[in-house]
């Protein structure tokens, strides 16, 4: 069965510093990973997705993420964060091959809070 | 990506009554998805809805609780039924973008009083 995991359940940080949110998951077959946003009382806007290709990928809003294979991690890091980008974030897992299912799966989330 | 038109956006419900919750896409889609959001917690799928079967529904969620219709490409409903307070949730349907990955309506926030 797949599985994300968000060790961290709420980052505090200072506006302008770096930003790093983790992700691991568990998935049998080969997964499509995304990455979330929820800003408060809003529905969920994809920042970026990784299908295949460069395990490198680059999102919206100045948001990358990392595909390691070998760490079963997609952890999602910006360089300078901005008061707006306080929000709760979810890392999600779903199927490359259709026959597995093409529901997606996800984490816990992690709240991000933004210090002036 | 599909552009997904859910409503209500919000509703305060008695228990025992039912709400029908509504997502339109702008787009013909296969499948459409129905996610629970507790207060506080992360996305649960309850089902998949495919245009002209029955819906399949994930452990713990049943379809006498939460029917769903699929009458066409582009619609679904979701209801809500014999509500009680642990109902209280957002409710957001979802559909699958290809290459855009899968995209969100704006959720329905339900309280039941």
């Amino acid at each position: 069965a797949q599985s994300v995991t968000q060790p961290d359940i709420h980052i505090t940080v200072s506006e302008g510093a770096s930003l790093e949110l983790r992700c691991n998951y568990s998935y049998g077959a080969t997964p499509y990973l995304f990455w979330y946003v929820q800003s408060p009382g809003q529905g969920l806007q994809l920042l970026l997705k990784y299908f295949s290709g460069d395990t490198l990928v680059q999102g919206i809003k100045g948001f990358e993420a990392e595909f390691k294979r070998s760490q079963s991690s997609f952890n999602l890091r910006k360089p300078s964060v901005h008061w707006s980008d306080a929000a709760e974030y979810f890392c999600a897992v779903g199927a490359v091959i259709k026959a597995a299912g093409n529901k997606l799966t996800f984490g816990g989330g992690t709240r991000v809070l933004v210090k002036p | 990506s599909a552009v997904i038109s859910q409503k209500p956006s919000r509703d305060i419900c008695q228990r025992g009554t039912s709400l029908t919750i509504q997502c339109q896409v702008d787009s013909q889609v296969t499948m459409m998805f129905w996610y629970r959001q507790q207060p506080g917690q992360s996305l649960t799928l309850i089902a998949t809805a495919n245009q002209g079967s029955e819906a399949t529904y994930e452990s713990g969620f049943v379809i006498d609780k939460f029917p769903i219709s699929r009458p066409n490409l582009t619609f679904s409903t979701l209801t809500v039924s014999n509500m009680s307070p642990e109902d209280s949730s957002i409710y957001l349907c979802s559909v699958e973008g290809g290459t855009y990955g899968y995209t969100f309506g704006s959720g329905t926030r339900l309280t039941v009083v």
